[in-house]
């Protein structure tokens, strides 16, 4: 199975917003509510940001949130900050036999 | 806190087998499942396999089916993961995540820091 459809890469300024989509099917962002969002700084481990399509950690600041909308999943962060810039993953359960599925992931530059 | 911390970078050639440990600490062993996540240089993330800590079952994607094997010493609050048959196409970050005992998996963290490994003759 293909790996979830994420834009290759979305900037925008310091104190704006940007919303980074995660398109799947039916099969699995569709057909759960199991998306997660990664951030994932250069030479860094993947951090959990969203699990559940919209929930946050403890310790996530609240300008990242998250949704869902049919077979596609975004992560939005509000008040971009220089530190947001960063790779950035979705991932979603899709079923017993694909089991996990990660985006392509997208790169954010905050210039 | 809650850690993962992986064993070193390794250096292989193709056709051989490499082994990774993943040691944790700051949680009990047994309350998570791990999986085994790596990243080919540049790119996105790949899922590989899971380990119920507390039984032992493991399950993999059809990509490494027969290729992997994720196994766990409860006594010393580590998994490991083998991956057999190297290919320069498998030089890349592994890492193992924590998620939740219930399946399905909706959450990893924390990752471990990565282990690579590098597939060259």
């Amino acid at each position: 199975q293909s790996a979830l459809t994420q834009p290759r890469s979305v900037s925008e300024s310091p104190g704006q917003s940007v919303t980074i989509s995660c398109t799947g099917t039916s099969s699995d962002v569709g057909g759960y509510n199991h998306v997660s969002w990664y951030q994932q700084h250069p030479g860094k481990a993947p951090k959990l940001m969203i699990y559940d399509v919209s929930r946050r950690p403890s310790g996530v600041p609240d300008r990242f949130s998250g949704s869902k909308s049919g077979n596609t999943a975004s992560l939005t962060i509000s008040g971009l900050q220089t530190e947001d810039e960063a790779d950035y993953y979705c991932s979603s359960y899709a079923g017993s036999y694909t089991f996990v599925l990660f985006g392509g992931g997208t790169k954010l530059t905050v210039l | 806190q809650v850690q993962l911390v992986q064993s070193g970078a390794e250096v292989k050639k193709p056709g051989a087998s490499v082994r990774i440990s993943c040691k944790a600490s700051g949680y009990i062993f047994t309350s998570h499942n791990l999986h085994w996540v790596r990243q080919a240089p540049g790119q996105s993330l790949e899922w590989m396999g899971w380990i119920d800590t507390d039984n032992g079952n493991t399950e993999y994607s059809q990509k490494f089916q027969g290729r992997v094997a994720i196994t766990r010493d409860t006594s010393a609050s580590t998994a490991y993961m083998e991956l057999s048959s190297l290919r320069s196409e498998d030089t890349a970050v592994y890492y193992c995540a924590r998620a939740r005992l219930v399946i399905p998996p909706n959450w990893f963290d924390p990752w471990g820091q990565g282990t690579l490994v590098t597939v060259s003759s």
